[in-house]
């Protein structure tokens, strides 16, 4: 198995644009989380899903974070307008449970918006 | 505010020391996980231990978890500059489902 897949892994853009990013899980996990890490804050999850299914997006920090997923092997979050205080790590992570299996991270999304 | 908070945050010793790093938490908890970060890459899952477990070993890694202090040690025995990373706990507090992690110890190890 590949893994988690994220692209892209890099995003530079100014700050008012919008941004995609993309998550693959891991084939057959059930359970696709989004973070966001940076260093004040350490590693925040932001939404996760079940089944394709929001179900917690308590962490989204406000309504320019977004977050679907249409089928069981993608994932998009989306920010509209992008802020320079969204520059962060963004990580994707799948599993076959919540809290009480592990967690498999994508390589994540470093995010610049100037 | 952080659930686990890892304790040191830097810890830096020579190719094989061990190393000990610590994680404390506030309320009780389902199961803790130990996870490890190299510089640019995501997180990997290293070992979960369980409220009711008390030591878990995976090859150069040991894990103890103390209830009764709301604590838990991470000892990464002989250690090699691979070892070098960012170690995070995670703690899946009762009655929630998702995991909070701590802001991570960063390790470095010598040649």
């Amino acid at each position: 198995d590949a893994g988690v897949i994220q692209s892209p892994r890099h995003e530079v853009t100014e700050m008012g644009q919008e941004v995609t990013l993309r998550c693959k899980p891991i084939s057959g996990h059930d359970y696709l989380f989004w973070y966001r890490q940076t260093m004040m804050r350490g590693l925040e999850l932001l939404i996760y899903f079940n089944n394709n299914v929001p179900i917690d997006d308590s962490g989204m920090p406000e309504d320019r974070f977004s977050a679907k997923m249409p089928n069981a092997s993608f994932s998009t979050l989306k920010i509209q307008p992008s802020e320079p205080r969204d520059s962060a790590v963004y990580f994707c992570a799948s599993s076959s449970g919540t809290g009480s299996e592990k967690l498999f991270f994508g390589s994540g999304t470093q995010l610049s918006v100037l | 505010s952080q659930q686990g908070e890892e304790d040191p945050q830097a810890l830096s010793i020579q190719e094989g020391e061990n190393a000990t790093m610590n994680c404390s938490y506030k309320t009780s908890i389902n199961n803790l996980q130990w996870y490890r970060q190299n510089s640019g890459r995501g997180l990997v899952h290293l070992i979960l231990i369980r409220s009711n477990e008390r030591e878990k070993h995976s090859g150069r890694l040991r894990v103890t978890l103390d209830t009764s202090k709301k604590s838990s040690s991470l000892l990464i025995t002989a250690s090699r500059a691979a070892d070098t990373a960012s170690y995070f706990c995670a703690t899946l507090l009762s009655g929630y489902s998702t995991l909070t992690f701590g802001k991570g110890t960063m390790l470095l190890v010598s040649p």
